[in-house]
């Protein structure tokens, strides 16, 4: 069955980077596209970004576009957000997800997320 | 960017009950809508895409309709389990974007 696993979530000031990660399992990674997505305490959902199979094309949401970036590879099965600039309005859990399509895509399998709280 | 709105933002159903839920797009989405289910403290849970295709292993009492700008998602015998947060997204184009979500409670 398709697992991922998020980490690197945590306490960080405003203004400073933190990176997470996603290692997935249980399908063949290589071949599907993979999302960042997150949810402000008490909110909703906000798509942040997503990254093709190769990891050739990505697209973001306004809010993060410029600050951060995703990434992967395929060697390792796992996928990274890189996240700088950090400001309050970014502390979210963190979901990782992978697409159910190619392009723009619904998400079919998803983490159980990762907390960054940005606070100074 | 496509603004996805919900109605209602909450309701309150008996066991037994017929639920729907409506959710508006800012414009023509065709038919690239999902729906997901989210109990607090999970992760989301996609029950359908394409407005109407059910995801395996999702109950039958679920269903989804429309196309264009306005969809539905029907829960036709609300059971215990259902009690929840639903989500509609649209996947027509980035950015992708969700609905503000219909919370789901017992009356």
């Amino acid at each position: 069955q398709v697992t991922l696993v998020e980490s690197g979530g945590g306490v960080v000031q405003p203004g400073r980077s933190l990176r997470l990660s996603c290692a997935a399992s249980g399908f063949s990674f290589r071949t599907y596209g993979m999302n960042w997505l997150r949810q402000a305490p008490g909110k909703g959902l906000e798509w942040v970004a997503i990254i093709s199979y190769n990891g050739k094309s990505n697209y973001y949401a306004e809010s993060v576009k410029g600050r951060f970036t995703i990434s992967r590879d395929n060697s390792k099965n796992t996928v990274y957000l890189q996240m700088n600039s950090l400001r309050s309005e970014d502390t979210a859990v963190y979901y990782c997800a992978k697409a159910a399509e190619t392009g723009s895509t619904p998400f079919d399998d998803w983490g159980r997320g990762t907390l960054v709280t940005v606070s100074s | 960017d496509i603004q996805m709105t919900q109605s209602p933002s909450a309701l309150s159903a008996f066991v037994g009950d017929r639920v729907t839920i409506t959710c508006r797009a800012s414009q023509n989405i065709n038919s690239w809508l999902a729906w997901y289910q989210q109990k607090p403290g999970n992760a989301p849970n996609l029950l359908i895409r394409k407005a109407s295709s059910l995801e395996s292993g999702v109950p039958s009492r679920f269903s989804g309709s429309g196309s264009g700008t306005e969809f539905t998602l029907t829960i036709s015998s609300l059971q215990p389990e259902d009690f929840a947060t639903y989500y509609c997204q649209q996947y027509t184009v980035f950015p992708l974007t969700f609905g503000p979500g219909t919370k789901v409670e017992i009356k």
